[in-house]
Formats: structure tokens, C-alpha cells, sequence
């Protein structure tokens, strides 16, 4: 089976650029997570969707938003962005109420 | 949810048990202990968690005190491929999202 899947694996953008990053789960998960990691910190939660629909958020601005389809896979999408955005994106599956999240190998983002 | 105190660092000896402490003196009752691995540039993954009881599986053991306030994975014979940064998380799962800290972590370094 596959695990979960995260594109693209490498990204370069400019300051105030837009980009969308996506992210499909594991078959069968209902539920989504996406966490910021900057190098040499833990990562942190952004967003968690649970059958299409938010379920928490972490302290982020406005300008991260994301969705979840109706397939369970997620886009993460940034606005303006800052140098301070440069990081490594992950993403999570995990089935409703389960007791261990799966982790993607995440999307490296890089402001320029 | 409670946050987690880890050294930042720790050394083991290939073949010894590795045990890797947690503090989570805030926990509270609805809480569950989670321990994920984080190997250079890729995701976390998951290795553990209990929320009273010690536990056990393929990868390690998880042994929590009775007061709830700090706990200690274990891993039984850690190899060279044990080097990683381990996280101890704290979550509580409910109808308000599945909202995960990740502290700093402890670095493992397995020698030979």
C-alpha cells in the first residue's frame, strides 16, 4: 500500500508569491494534518481536516489556508509569501480516532 | 494540551537499551503519551503510545509512572539506525480536532 504522498518533494518560490502544496493520504484515512517544521525545530501543527471539514488550527495567519476533497486529499496553500515560510511541509493521515498519525516525507519550501 | 520536557540530546552504545525520558507534568486525565521518530529529512514516524498502562510493541516499550508525570521509551537493543530525533508528545483526542505539539525532541546518537 502506499503511504502518504506529498507533492512536490522540493519547491522554490519568491516573496509574495502564492504557492499550493497537496497531499494525498493513505487509503482508506479520512483524516488530514499539515505541520510546518523550520530546520532544527519540532514540527509545528497548521490545519487538521476530518471528513472535509476543519477540525482544528494552529497558530498561523490567514495566509495559510487549506481544503480537504472529497477523495480525503489536501492542498495546503500560502499566500504572500515570506522568507520566514522557508520549511519542510508535512502532512499527516490518520483513520477517525486513530492512535497514531502517518507521516508524509513532506515538501521542501524554499523563499527566496 | 500539556507540553513535554526532553533532554536535547543523548548518547547509546549500539546494542544497549537506549532509554529515552519524558517529562509531562501538566498531562491531564484525557491525555495520551505519543512517541514519534524523526529520521534526518524525512517525516516523523510513529513508534508508541499509552495513556496509563505500560506498553509495548515491535519497535519499543513505553513505561509511564504512575502519577502520569513522565515516562520513558525504551528501545531494547538500538542499532546504528536508531540515530534520529524522538519526540514525546502529549495529545488529547475529541471531537475539537486532533491538535499535536511537537516540543524540541531528543537527539539519539547510536555509536558503534
Amino acid at each position: 500500500d502506499a503511504g502518504v504522498t506529498q507533492s512536490p518533494t522540493h519547491l522554490i518560490k519568491t516573496r509574495g508569491q502564492h504557492v499550493t502544496l497537496r497531499c494525498s493520504p493513505i487509503s482508506g484515512h479520512k483524516s488530514v494534518s499539515w505541520y510546518q517544521q523550520v530546520l532544527g525545530q519540532g514540527p509545528q501543527f497548521i490545519f487538521q481536516y476530518y471528513e472535509k471539514e476543519e477540525r482544528g488550527r494552529g497558530n498561523f495567519p490567514d495566509r495559510f489556508s487549506a481544503r480537504q476533497f472529497p477523495n480525503y486529499s489536501s492542498e495546503l496553500n500560502v499566500n504572500a509569501l515570506l522568507l520566514g515560510d522557508s520549511a519542510l511541509y508535512l502532512c499527516a493521515s490518520s483513520l477517525e480516532g486513530a492512535w497514531g498519525y502517518t507521516f508524509g516525507s513532506g515538501t521542501r519550501l524554499t523563499v527566496v | 494540551d500539556a507540553k513535554t520536557t526532553q533532554p536535547p540530546s543523548m548518547d547509546c552504545a549500539e546494542g544497549r537499551a537506549a532509554n529515552l525520558p519524558c517529562n509531562h507534568s501538566t498531562i491531564s486525565g484525557n491525555e495520551y503519551v505519543y512517541w514519534y521518530r524523526q529520521i534526518h529529512s524525512q517525516g516523523p514516524q510513529y513508534i508508541i503510545h499509552g495513556l496509563k498502562n505500560n506498553e509495548t510493541n515491535e519497535m519499543a516499550s513505553l513505561i509511564i509512572t504512575e502519577d502520569r508525570k513522565s515516562s520513558t521509551l525504551i528501545l531494547p537493543h538500538a542499532t546504528l539506525r536508531d540515530t534520529a530525533v524522538y519526540y514525546c508528545i502529549v495529545r488529547s483526542e475529541g471531537t475539537g480536532g486532533f491538535k499535536t505539539i511537537f516540543g524540541a525532541g531528543t537527539r539519539l546518537f547510536v555509536k558503534a
